[in-house]
């Protein structure tokens, strides 16, 4: 079985513009989660998507935005894009309690 | 509320010595206890984790973590530090089975010396 797979794996983006996340969960998974980390800190919870549902929204502005469609993939919005959205971000699905993550999306905001 | 706090930013050990990477959680609920490890250019994989029951819990490549309530501590621990245990480790706290985000620690980096 595949994992969590997201695309894509890396991406420059410049200030003010607009990026797409994806993210493929594990066959099965009906629960999507995306988290930010920034270099050298811990992942930080942006979203969780269930059943095509939002179930939980962290500590981000406006300017960020999920859904997740019939299938359970997800996507993951980010507008006017800033310096300090610079990170890798992660998706995660789990089945029961216990993410299983992607290898992530690097994005670079110049 | 949940937290997550990890003591040492950085440890390093010699290969063969014992692992032992400390992590305290603060929660008003009983919690569930994750480590991850992650790997440089990588996502993170789950290590282990506590919902309920043994409060010692084994889990890949040789690791195990024991949950003391007392302590508010789930410390992670390997007998013998192998060369590819080097990376970034993760202690994760959620408040129930179905809440809808986990909180992180700051990480710890592991260093093997040869």
């Amino acid at each position: 079985d595949a994992g969590v797979t997201q695309s894509p794996t890396h991406l420059i983006k410049t200030r003010g513009q607009h990026v797409t996340l994806r993210c493929s969960p594990i066959s099965g998974h009906k629960s999507v989660s995306w988290y930010q980390q920034v270099l050298g800190q811990g992942p930080q919870f942006i979203f969780q998507y269930y059943e095509k549902e939002e179930r939980g929204r962290g500590n981000f502005p406006d300017r960020f935005s999920a859904r997740q469609f019939p299938n359970y993939s997800s996507e993951l919005n980010v507008n006017a894009l800033l310096l300090g959205d610079s990170a890798l971000y992660l998706c995660a699905s789990s089945l029961e309690l216990g993410y299983t993550f992607g290898s992530g999306t690097r994005l670079t905001v110049v | 509320a949940q937290s997550v706090t990890q003591l040492g930013s950085h440890v390093s050990v010699s290969e063969g010595a014992l692992v032992l990477l400390r992590c305290n959680y603060s929660s008003s609920v009983p919690p569930y206890l994750f480590w991850y490890v992650q790997y440089p250019n990588q996502g993170l994989q789950l290590l282990l984790k506590y919902t309920t029951g043994a409060t010692l819990v084994k889990g890949i490549n040789g690791f195990e973590a024991e949950f003391k309530k007392s302590e508010t501590s789930f410390h992670l621990t390997k007998p013998s530090a192998h060369m590819s245990d080097a990376a970034e480790y993760f202690c994760a706290v959620s408040a129930s089975r179905s809440a809808s985000k986990i909180i992180f620690g700051s990480g710890t980096r592991l260093s093997i010396r040869p």
